[in-house]
């Protein structure tokens, strides 16, 4: 079963847009949240998080909004750059702060941004 | 630094044949993971180690999937024998465990598994 889920496989928008992706979760255990940027033919880098204590993270251009009663959570990119197309992973895990680091993904969005 | 190193970048081999992947984590990282990347499921956790020791194995597919770590600079993912259904992308990862820093992992460029 997939505890965690992006259910648009594709994204598209215009430069100077904004970009929204969704990513919905199962498990209310999970307490902390990442989102990680995916470049073809490289690995994932993080590019931001957010734990459950929190309902908003910013971090220039990108922003992380949680709605735990929800499960859900979204990354928005204002505004939206050609560079930002990419694939986008969503990513949650259990006991923040804890003894774990175990990270549980879904399947990805790819966001194209339109020049 | 110069990050997670994976090699090879691209393997193709014959169904039966045993592959070994190769994993060299960031120097003085504690956790190391491998992960899966398929479209159908995306990125799955196939097990991961702390200090060399493996925590948590019950991502591993089956039994001809095993993972060694003999050292803190070195691990390695074997697939033997390999199956069609064993091709995607495999990506090594490692973290420093720490607040702030305990769920940042740092993903190496990925395996490219293609089984015929």
């Amino acid at each position: 079963d997939q505890q965690v889920k992006q259910n648009s496989p594709s994204l598209s928008v215009q430069e100077g847009r904004i970009s929204i992706l969704n990513c919905d979760y199962t498990n209310s255990m999970f307490d902390y949240f990442l989102w990680y940027k995916k470049y073809p033919a490289e690995g994932p880098t993080f590019l931001i998080s957010i734990s459950s204590i929190k309902d908003k993270n910013e971090d220039g251009r990108f922003t992380v909004f949680l709605n735990k009663s929800a499960k859900h959570l979204s990354l928005h990119i204002v505004p939206s750059q050609p560079g930002d197309s990419a694939v986008y992973f969503c990513a949650a895990s259990k006991g923040y702060g804890g003894a774990t680091n175990k990270l549980i993904f879904g399947t990805g969005t790819l966001l194209a941004v339109q020049p | 630094d110069a990050g997670v190193i994976q090699s090879p970048r691209h393997e193709v081999t014959e169904m039966g044949q045993e592959v070994t992947l190769r994993c060299k984590p960031i120097s003085g990282h504690d956790y190391l993971f491998w992960y899966r990347q398929t479209m159908m499921r995306g990125l799955e956790l196939l097990i991961y180690f702390n200090n060399n020791v493996p925590i948590d194995d019950s991502g591993m597919p089956e039994d001809r999937f095993s993972a060694k770590m003999p050292n803190a600079s070195f691990s390695t993912l074997k697939i033997q024998p390999s199956e069609p259904r064993d091709s995607a992308v495999y990506f090594c990862a490692s973290s420093l465990y720490g607040r702030g820093l305990a769920y940042e992992q740092f993903f190496g460029p990925g395996t490219r598994l293609t089984v015929l």
